[in-house]
């Protein structure tokens, strides 16, 4: 099954871009990611999937235009331009692998996204 | 508008049972597709996927906790609940549950707002 490995912390100053990344275990480049925010003390929130392609399906209700995706290779980018206060949280990307009984989903480490 | 919210004991010891109840509106898990998952968050880490209830009780689990898990649905009052066996202090976490359609909206969404148990004699 894949394994996702996220870096455990970025900063940003307010007003400027960020691009966190997800990034998937060898042989797995054509599986999608799912991002989900996740602010202090509340429940994550689904941001957009992402794969090799950019952006599959819609964004989450709410999620502003300034969040976007991107898919290379073994990595799942979400850019986050023109940040604001209220973008200061834990990012989640997670994915799901196989079917029937061997069903997984599995989630990376989480980023957690500091504004200066 | 779809609304999940998760509820259950704050506490229990160590070897007891927990079980916790999740209550959803704005859909129904007899519409095909429709599933709930459960997740679980430790304090300070990262998210874990414990497994899906769907509408027609083909239910997933986690392999890793698979012994300990049974998921179940009472359609008529819009509520799924979770049952895990022989808790442990590790076990300790905030648990959610999440709104999925297979079909449509593949990824959780939306969450809910989480209950935190703590597992200590």
């Amino acid at each position: 099954q894949p394994a996702l490995t996220q870096p455990p912390s970025a900063s940003a100053s307010l007003g400027a871009s960020v691009t966190l990344t997800c990034t998937l275990s060898s042989g797995y480049s054509d599986y999608k990611v799912d991002w989900y925010q996740q602010r202090p003390g509340k429940g994550p929130r689904f941001v957009m999937r992402v794969g090799a392609g950019g952006i599959v399906g819609s964004k989450g209700d709410g999620i502003p235009d300034r969040f976007s995706v991107l898919g290379s290779g073994l990595n799942r980018y979400l850019t986050i331009k023109n940040i604001q206060e209220e973008d200061e949280s834990d990012y989640h990307c997670g994915t799901d692998h196989g079917s029937g009984s061997n069903f997984v989903w599995v989630f990376g480490g989480g980023t957690k996204l500091t504004v200066l | 508008q779809i609304t999940l919210k998760e509820s259950g004991p704050t506490l229990v010891k160590p070897t007891q049972t927990l079980t916790l109840t999740c209550t959803f509106s704005g859909f129904s898990l007899t519409t095909s597709g429709v599933g709930v998952g459960w997740i679980r968050q430790p304090p300070g880490k990262a998210l874990e996927w414990l497994g899906f209830i769907y509408w027609d009780d083909d239910n997933r689990y986690s392999p890793s906790l698979k012994s300990r898990l049974t998921f179940t649905k009472d359609t008529s009052k819009n509520q799924v609940v979770l049952t895990m066996t022989n808790m442990d202090p590790l076990d300790t976490g905030t648990y959610y549950c999440a709104h999925r359609a297979v079909a449509g909206t593949p990824w959780f969404d939306p969450w809910g707002q989480g209950t935190l148990v703590t597992v200590s004699s």
